[in-house]
């Protein structure tokens, strides 16, 4: 049974990179053929939004209209995914999710969630 | 505006059935992609309810159900209980804009 904790700064400054690491139990991100590790997020009050994926072979997937300020990195050697998301503004204050992805069975594990927010 | 378009909110009483919509486009319900189905309890994750558009994770009451058909997709709720109400996300892939996409998202209430 994975699972999946974030950690990171609960508040960041605008203009600033936030990150976000994910730390991986129960389960091998560099043997785990079937799954994308990614990151998902949820303003307060609003629906989800897929920012990006990345598969064990470390091929990146993100969300074009957060690409130009998405990075997602993996760590094998600690079990971890990085989410690293540039030149913030208010709107990118959310709850950040570590979530897998398999092509037949969906988002299928979660981390709790972490809130950011993100104000000088 | 959400690629993937659900009601805001729907409702029923304890005992009865309800449905909630998802309707995509050409380009992801309608192209052939999965439709997978999440759960929201307030201040937690979102949990996997129904994946592969109508299979049920192991301990998911079969209570909860799941269809496509074209382009659009439904989760089905039968013997609503109190602890159902909360929000409802479906969710699939784009090939358009190249992204796993959801709904907005579905507030049911228990009457």
């Amino acid at each position: 049974q994975l699972q999946l904790q974030e950690s990171g700064p609960g508040l960041v400054k605008p203009s600033e990179t936030l990150s976000l690491t994910c730390t991986v139990s129960g389960g091998s991100i560099s043997s785990s053929s079937s799954y994308y590790w990614g990151c998902i997020r949820q303003p307060p009050g609003k629906g989800l939004e897929w920012i990006g994926s990345i598969y064990y072979s470390g091929t990146t997937y993100y969300n074009p209209s957060l690409k130009s300020r998405v990075t997602i990195s993996v760590d094998t050697s600690k079990n971890q995914f990085s989410l690293k998301l540039s030149s913030v503004t208010a709107a990118d204050t959310a709850v950040y999710y570590c979530a897998t992805y398999t092509t037949s069975s969906g988002f299928d594990y979660w981390g709790q969630g972490t809130l950011v927010t993100v104000s000088s | 505006q959400s690629v993937l378009t659900q009601p805001p909110s729907v409702s029923g009483a304890p005992g009865q059935r309800v449905t909630i919509s998802c309707t995509g486009s050409s380009s992801n319900i309608g192209a052939g992609y999965d439709v997978h189905w999440y759960q929201q309890l307030p201040g937690t994750a979102p949990k996997l309810l129904i994946y592969g558009n109508s299979n049920r994770p192991s301990g998911v009451p079969d209570r909860f159900s799941g269809s496509k058909s074209g382009t659009s997709a439904s989760l089905a709720i039968t013997g609503l209980q109190a602890e159902d109400e909360t929000d409802y996300y479906c969710q699939s892939y784009d090939s358009s804009l190249n992204t796993w996409v959801f709904g907005g998202g579905t507030k049911l209430t228990v009457l």
